[in-house]
């Protein structure tokens, strides 16, 4: 296993909830990632956390709220969702911001917007 | 901001062929090109990477193969397995902003008996 742990595995909201993913890892890792993943897209970063410290934001929509209490921890708060954010939200970690190294994955939150 | 092609989309394969997958990438700064497979239902995971200042890197049945000039980059899977089914993805670091990988749109093998 990757120590890579993401729940819930599967999530459906209306446009109206509020509901949070959460990530964690037990690598030691500093650097912590929320990537969303499309049919027939590529992988999309959406926010990059390094020691704690927001390094990314790729221009998404403040209806995603990125929280990082700490260098083990991360969720994604979510609220008045569209239908198109329908998708797979991925975690990742890897040792340092720097990415000559690999990207560890968690398997996923499966989000489903009505 | 870079950009990284993949081809083909899908890609079926009798067991023991070969498969090749191709990426091209746009900034000629790029030096970090690393390839994830994702089986059905679970998470990418790395599978070879390979940096600029090598030409061709190989791990058993996989190998990949970077050419800077051209600014392409391939997977090569030999005597492929069943098991090797799974959608490949491709990506290449965006030179001066340490955190961002640009992957490609993925390919889905498929290896029949």
């Amino acid at each position: 296993e990757t120590g890579v742990t993401q729940t819930p595995r599967h999530l459906v909201m209306g446009m109206t909830n509020k509901k949070s993913l959460k990530c964690e890892q037990h690598l030691g890792h500093n650097a912590m990632y929320w990537y969303k993943q499309s049919a027939k897209k590529p992988l999309e970063l959406m926010f990059v956390y390094s020691l704690e410290e927001r390094v990314e934001n790729n221009s998404v929509p403040s209806r995603f709220s990125p929280e990082c209490p700490n260098s083990s921890h991360l969720f994604l708060h979510l609220h008045t969702l569209q239908p198109e954010d329908s998708a797979l939200y991925l975690c990742a970690s890897s040792r340092t911001r720097s990415l000559s190294g690999e990207l560890f994955f968690g398997e996923g939150s499966r989000l489903t917007v009505l | 901001g870079e950009n990284v092609e993949q081809h083909p989309s899908t890609l079926s394969v009798q067991e023991g062929d070969s498969a090749v997958i191709k990426c091209t990438y746009s900034d000629s700064a790029s030096n970090y090109f690393p390839w994830y497979k994702q089986e059905l239902g679970k998470r990418p995971q790395l599978i070879i990477d390979i940096r600029s200042n090598v030409g061709e890197k190989k791990d058993q049945r996989i190998a990949v193969t970077l050419n800077k000039t051209a600014k392409h980059f391939s997977l090569h899977i030999t005597e492929t397995q069943p098991e090797d089914s799974a959608v490949y993805f491709c990506a290449a670091n965006l030179p001066g902003t340490a955190s961002k990988l640009t992957f490609g749109t993925g390919t889905r093998l498929q290896v029949t008996l």
